[in-house]
């Protein structure tokens, strides 16, 4: 079993949807939680940190962590086409971080 | 956030030959810096945790006389593939650990293809 499972899409939504990507993990040490979002042949983007469980907002972004289920969620309101990317969740408990598979999201006009 | 360049952003060699890959950290000095590997539509593969003024820590099944890290000063790393071949070929990502929890901020990317 992976440390962390991530499906890697793709999912395709219409303009303005509202997208939720998810992961899930294994390792109970895990206490940071990050979502990267990456753009074709370009380096991951930190978009999003949280150490706790519950909501955080940016914007049109929420990240949501629920330690007791070991599961995150990214959503993303409001959708747009220049959201079309990979977006990969990442965990840490120490020094090393662990990356899901990335899911692909399209967003179509 | 921290900003991290890679140089270059894409190289073509030919079989046989070195490749030079350069991480920096413009505007933070990075103790620890990552190299990943990434093929299409893959995740992100850990190759190697670059320390700077000592041997970089190179995960299981990576060879360490092939991926040559360099981690000589707080702000730069370099990654050299030796004798590369087709198999080579890939996207390679550098990051550095900054920001108030030690996030992971990476660098563009670099593409390299091996003829």
């Amino acid at each position: 079993q992976k440390e962390v499972e991530q499906d890697p899409g793709p999912l395709s939504v219409p303009e303005g949807a509202i997208v939720s990507l998810n992961c899930t993990y294994s390792n109970s040490a895990f206490q940071y939680f990050m979502w990267y979002r990456q753009y074709s042949r370009k380096g991951p983007e930190l978009l999003m940190y949280t150490y706790s469980s519950g909501n955080k907002e940016d914007g049109r972004f929420t990240a949501q962590v629920d330690k007791s289920s070991k599961y995150i969620s990214l959503f993303i309101r409001d959708s747009q086409p220049s959201d079309s990317a990979t977006y990969l969740c990442a965990m840490t408990g120490g020094f090393k971080t662990i990356f899901g598979a990335g899911t692909r999201l399209f967003v179509k006009a | 956030g921290a900003v991290v360049s890679q140089h270059p952003s894409w190289v073509i060699c030919k079989s046989g030959t070195s490749v030079k890959i350069e991480c920096r950290s413009l505007d933070f000095q990075a103790t620890t810096m990552f190299w990943y590997r990434q093929f299409p539509k893959q995740s992100l593969m850990l190759m190697a945790t670059s320390n700077e003024g000592s041997k970089a820590t190179y995960e299981q099944g990576v060879e360490k006389d092939k991926f040559l890290i360099n981690h000589a000063s707080l702000t730069l790393s370099t990654l050299t593939v030796t004798s590369a071949h087709p198999e080579d070929s890939s996207f390679y990502i550098c990051s550095c650990l900054a920001g108030d929890y030690n996030e992971q901020f990476f660098g563009p990317g670099t593409r390299l293809t091996v003829l």
